[in-house]
């Protein structure tokens, strides 16, 4: 049973560029949630997504950032017009269910330069 | 506001002691809590949890204590291992409020010493 797939596992953009992160949840799962870790900090939650719904995005920054988790094909985190501060890793967790057990997946490191 | 916290940014240990890593919390609604292992370049490792309705729980090497009146909770790994050479997150969840998401303390770099 293959884990959280991430991909790219590394992503550089230009400052302004799009970034588009995909995370493919473990099978039977369909809860997935999204989280940044900024450098020398903890995992900070951004959004909860089932599929082809939005649950949580009270993490979410209210302009650049979106999520969706369409009924086929992966969940997708796009972050529009990066700034240097966008730079951190992102990762994708799934669970099979609510209030249950997150598994992570090895995170996309996202540099703007 | 940071709701869980890991006071201790690292923790050093010899070889077959025991590791103590500890969290506190300071939302009273939390009731679902839950330990990571993070080596470099990986994403968490989910490693043990304990619900509010108990005080501990037990997998293996790894044991977690819950301590509901003082809002604490520690990870004790005995024995300890190079392996066991990583960060260790702690993290909590209120479904009341927060529904599913997890709220996660700094992290302690745990070094085992051969």
């Amino acid at each position: 049973n293959a884990g959280v797939m991430q991909n790219p596992r590394h992503l550089v953009r230009r400052r302004g560029q799009e970034a588009r992160l995909r995370c493919s949840p473990m099978k039977g799962h369909s809860h997935v949630y999204w989280y940044r870790q900024l450098p020398e900090e903890g995992l900070k939650f951004m959004v909860y997504l089932q599929k082809e719904n939005i649950i949580d995005e009270s993490g979410m920054p209210k302009e650049r950032f979106s999520a969706e988790f369409p009924k086929e094909g992966p969940s997708i985190l796009r972050i529009q017009q990066v700034v240097r501060g966008d730079s951190a890793a992102y990762f994708c967790a799934s669970s099979p269910r609510q209030l249950y057990e997150q598994y992570f997946g090895p995170g996309t490191r996202l540099t703007v330069t | 506001d940071q709701q869980v916290k890991q006071n201790s940014p690292s923790l050093s240990v010899q070889e077959g002691r025991i590791s103590i890593l500890n969290c506190d919390y300071t939302n009273s609604m939390f009731d679902y809590f839950l330990w990571y292992k993070k080596y470099p370049a990986e994403g968490p490792t989910f490693l043990i949890s304990i619900s509010s309705i108990k005080d501990k729980n037990e997998d293996g090497r790894f044991t977690v204590f819950l301590n509901k009146s003082a809002k604490h909770l520690s990870l004790h790994i005995v024995p300890s291992q190079p392996g066991d050479s990583a960060v260790y997150f702690c993290a909590a969840s209120d479904p009341e409020t927060s529904g599913s998401r997890l709220t996660f303390g700094e992290g302690t770099q745990l070094t085992v010493n051969p």
